[in-house]
């Protein structure tokens, strides 16, 4: 069964961190990009950060760049997002999603895989 | 970055009723749109890419339609599980895939 399973969320002050985990099962981990989606009851969802398969290939919205990294430990089947700086406005629930082609014409591409979430928490 | 506008913010249907939603792009974006469900406590859910193509497993009563900057989701007949969040997002600028802020389906 293809699956992606989060974990690491909680609660953290403002200007801590955190590093969340995504550990991929049921298919070819290292073929797929991946992505970390977050979602608020106020902005719903948000896509965060993005690592491709290629080292080094990596892209974060502007509201989250310069403070998160996103990284992927191939051997481990693993996606990881480590988090500094945290601000009140990071508290959401964070998803990560893999990212797959779909060969219509033109070809598109989708997030068809998504995990059950982990919650973060910046509060003092 | 592409802005994306949905319509309306929330709605309310019944059981058995055709429901339709707009996503707007800020620029046209051909066929490159995707829909998303979400439902309270569940990951969302891939329903349409394309513009128009159906997901696997997606019941055929969800059809997508639309191109450049104007697109549909429609729901025939709904059903009491299809409550919840529909987003639209574009996938014209990989991978920075903004979503619109969300359509409320309330049954």
């Amino acid at each position: 069964e293809v699956q992606l399973v989060e974990s690491g969320g909680g609660l953290v002050q403002p200007g801590g961190s955190l590093r969340l985990s995504c550990v991929a099962s049921g298919f070819t981990f290292s073929s797929y990009d991946m992505h970390w989606v977050r979602h608020t009851a106020g902005k719903g969802l948000e896509w965060v950060s993005a690592i491709g398969t290629v080292p080094g290939d990596t892209n974060y919205s502007g509201s989250v760049k310069g403070r998160f990294s996103i990284s992927r430990e191939n051997a481990k089947n693993t996606l990881y997002l480590q988090m500094d700086s945290l601000r009140a406005g990071d508290t959401a629930v964070y998803y990560c999603a893999r990212g797959k082609y779909f060969w219509t014409a033109p070809p598109n591409y989708g997030m068809d895989v998504w995990g059950p979430g982990t919650t973060v928490t910046v509060s003092s | 970055d592409i802005q994306m506008t949905q319509s309306p913010s929330s709605l309310s249907a019944s059981i058995g009723d055709r429901v339709t939603i707009s996503c707007r792009a800020s620029q046209s974006i051909g066929s490159y749109l995707n829909w998303y469900q979400h439902r309270p406590g569940k990951a969302p859910k891939l329903l349409i890419y394309a513009a128009s193509s159906l997901h696997s497993g997606v019941p055929t009563r969800f059809s997508g339609s639309g191109s450049g900057t104007d697109f549909t989701l429609t729901i025939n007949s709904l059903q009491p599980e299809d409550f919840g969040t529909y987003y639209c997002q574009q996938s014209y600028y990989t991978p920075r895939h903004g979503f619109g802020q969300g359509t409320k389906l309330e049954i």
